[in-house]
């Protein structure tokens, strides 16, 4: 299956400042990717479409000045949690678009905010 | 709202015994994925089935799209301990103009050795 890899794996960070995680497809180029939250034990919830060369888009209930979201590559798209929270503690997970609609995850961000 | 709901949310059982876990909906899906998901990871993709009535297997995995593409069933003959974490059905509805699948709420299973 196609690679998508994130970094960094986890981060630990003080209240109030940014952290930027990236997502890169390592083997195929994605115009689409897409960035996920996990709360412990629960599903996947879409927080943004990230779309090569143009705006995100984001879910309702996620805050865009929060998340800031930028795919300026074929290969790249990132996202950074800005003025981070201990609320924003989670675990986020990016997913890229391969050819038939097959999805591809990372492994992973975890994120914990003091 | 489109929801996939998973059933059942939990299941622990003995190594050697066999499970069903259903992913049920009133949408139509173009497609729909299986995932497993262990801790600190992310999903891995499983199965994709896009045909009604389509039956995949892989190794002791038998999936099933059903008829309508309203829903899916995820069976597991002699499960393993290996077999053990999060399992994850997303489907992409058939009037997405885009590529968002609509997470199902997971179901999580524990082998017992």
């Amino acid at each position: 299956g196609a690679v998508v890899s994130q970094h960094p794996s986890w981060v630990i960070c003080k209240s109030g400042t940014s952290v930027k995680i990236e997502c890169r497809s390592l083997d195929f180029q994605a115009t689409t990717m897409f960035w996920y939250r996990q709360f412990p034990k629960q599903s996947l919830m879409l927080m943004a479409t990230s779309n090569e060369g143009s705006k995100a888009t984001y879910e309702q209930g996620v805050e865009k000045d929060k998340f800031l979201i930028n795919h300026a590559s074929l290969t790249l798209s990132t996202l950074t949690v800005t003025s981070a929270h201990p609320e924003d503690s989670s675990f986020y997970i990016c997913s890229a678009i391969l050819l038939f609609n097959e999805q591809f995850f990372g492994p992973g961000t975890r994120l914990t905010v003091l | 709202t489109q929801l996939l709901e998973q059933s059942p949310q939990f299941l622990s059982i003995q190594e050697g015994e066999n499970l069903t876990v259903y992913c049920n909906s009133s949408s139509v899906f173009s497609s729909l994925q299986w995932y497993r998901q262990e801790p600190g990871e992310g999903p891995v993709l499983l199965v994709t089935v896009v045909t009604g009535g389509e039956v995949k297997k892989l190794k002791r995995l038998t999936f099933q799209f059903g008829d309508a593409r309203k829903d899916s069933s995820l069976h597991i003959t002699a499960a393993q301990p290996g077999d053990t974490g999060l399992y994850l059905c997303a489907g992409l509805p058939r009037t997405s103009g885009t590529y968002k699948y609509i997470f199902g709420t997971g179901t999580r299973l524990k082998v017992l050795a």
